[in-house]
């Protein structure tokens, strides 16, 4: 069984720009959530996606926004790249019904913007 | 709404020595609690998992966890250090959330392994 893919792995931007970053999740899982990794910020919520639906948000401005598709495939996009926008985004599917919490996590996407 | 606290940000231990990282949740019921681990520049990866029955809990790589409710804490445990287990380890608690689990991740503990 395949694992969740994030693409691309690495990115460089430059300041302004704006990106996008793709999600595939395991076979069956209908939940997709993102996160950005930081050494000064740990990890942080960004966002979750069930059903193309958006079911929670973090606290992040409304450069970040992300979508599903019908398949469960799930993008996000950064607009207007800042210099702290660079960080590891990191993906994670899961059934996220009412017993299983668990959550698979791709390698993420390196984004650097310069 | 749930929250997770691991209050040790970096630990240091030597090769051959025991490990126990704390974690900390508030949450009005029993949850479901994770422990993952992230290798440099890696997705993180289940270490383990409790969601109900023994409060002691074996997982991958010789790891194991104890659920305390008394003290809303299930710290994660290794009785022997190895140099590959040098990585960051994040706790995280699901809680039911209108008929599925909402999981909310702590901030990480950075794990250093000294020979």
């Amino acid at each position: 069984k395949a694992g969740v893919t994030q693409t691309p792995r690495y990115l460089i931007k430059t300041r302004g720009q704006q990106v996008t970053l793709s999600c595939s999740p395991i076979s069956g899982h209908r939940s997709v959530s993102w996160y950005q990794q930081t050494p000064g910020q740990g990890l942080q919520f960004l966002f979750e996606y069930f059903s193309e639906t958006q079911r929670n948000k973090g606290n992040f401005p409304g450069r970040f926004s992300g979508r599903q598709f019908s398949n469960s495939r799930s993008e996000m996009n950064v607009s207007t790249l800042e210099l702290g926008d660079s960080a590891l985004y990191l993906c994670a599917s899961s059934w996220a019904d009412r017993t299983s919490g668990q959550a698979f996590f791709g390698q993420g996407t390196r984004l650097t913007v310069v | 709404a749930q929250s997770v606290t691991q209050p040790d940000i970096h630990i240091t231990v030597s090769e051959g020595a025991s490990l126990e990282l704390r974690c900390n949740y508030s949450y009005g019921a029993t949850p479901y609690l994770f422990w993952y681990v992230q290798s440099p520049g890696q997705g993180l990866q289940l270490l383990l998992k409790y969601f109900s029955g023994d409060t002691l809990v074996q997982g991958i790589k010789g790891f194991e966890a104890e659920f305390k409710r008394s003290q809303s804490s299930f710290n994660l445990r290794k009785p022997s250090v190895h140099w590959s287990d040098a990585a960051e380890y994040f706790c995280a608690v699901g809680a039911d959330s209108g008929g599925y689990q909402k999981v909310t991740f702590g901030t990480g503990t950075k794990l250093q392994v000294i020979p």
